[in-house]
């Protein structure tokens, strides 16, 4: 029930290509679902995050979609790019924690 | 954004002996902070949570005894690795949030130790 299952392990996108990367979660106690983008050597940074209240959230190039229903959330990369390349987390946590439940990851490569 | 920064960057240290890591929010204040533990190409795996002034609370199936962390103050939470053996290698990662709940958390850069 804690789990958060991220999908595909790996994609590979041409420059310019919209990446696609899909979370599904089982509590139905998650209430913040941030993406977070590591590249190799650091630590995550976040992206972009979305409640359940709404279906959608767009900032730049990054969209979440959100289906509560489904329980499942996936972030999209428009117009990707080379600097794109990183390893993309999706996570989720409760209402009043900080604790976060990531996914398994997502490894992003971007050829021009 | 808020910045958490961690110290060392990396750490290479023998077999039995103790490794501090540090984690410092520079620019806000933090009652609890997490310490994640990352193998290579795998997912954040967290192991407890810091909190400030209290006994940090562990994760299942993470030692205690050897993983001690330590919140003395709102700005520095410190994890020491005690009797480090090979299999301890890893990468150390630390997060806080400014606002509490749930909100965005901010990452240190990460602490790459191996243990020879």
């Amino acid at each position: 029930q804690q789990q958060v299952k991220q999908s595909p392990q790996s994609l590979i996108v041409q420059k310019g290509g919209i990446s696609i990367i899909n979370c599904a979660y089982e509590n139905t106690a998650f209430d913040y679902f941030p993406w977070y983008q590591q590249f190799p050597g650091k630590g995550p940074a976040l992206l972009i995050a979305i409640r359940p209240d709404v279906s959608e959230k767009k900032e730049g190039r990054f969209t979440i979609s959100f289906n509560k229903s489904a329980k499942q959330f996936s972030l999209h990369i428009m117009d990707s790019q080379p600097g794109d390349s990183a390893t993309y987390f999706c996570a989720a946590s409760m209402v009043n924690t900080d604790k976060l439940i990531f996914g398994t990851g997502t490894r992003l490569q971007v050829f021009p | 954004g808020a910045v958490v920064s961690q110290h060392p960057s990396w750490v290479i240290c023998k077999s039995g002996t103790s490794v501090k890591i540090e984690c410092r929010s520079l620019d806000f204040q933090a009652t609890t902070m997490f310490w994640y533990r990352q193998f290579p190409k795998q997912s954040l795996m967290l192991m407890a949570t810091s909190n400030e002034g209290s006994k940090a609370t562990y994760e299942q199936g993470v030692e205690k005894d050897k993983f001690l962390i330590n919140h003395a103050s709102l700005t520095l939470s410190t994890l020491t690795v005690t009797s480090a053996h090979p299999e301890d290698s890893s990468f150390y990662i630390c997060s806080g949030s400014p606002f509490g709940g749930d909100t965005e958390a901010f990452f240190g850069q990460g602490t790459r130790l191996t243990v020879v």
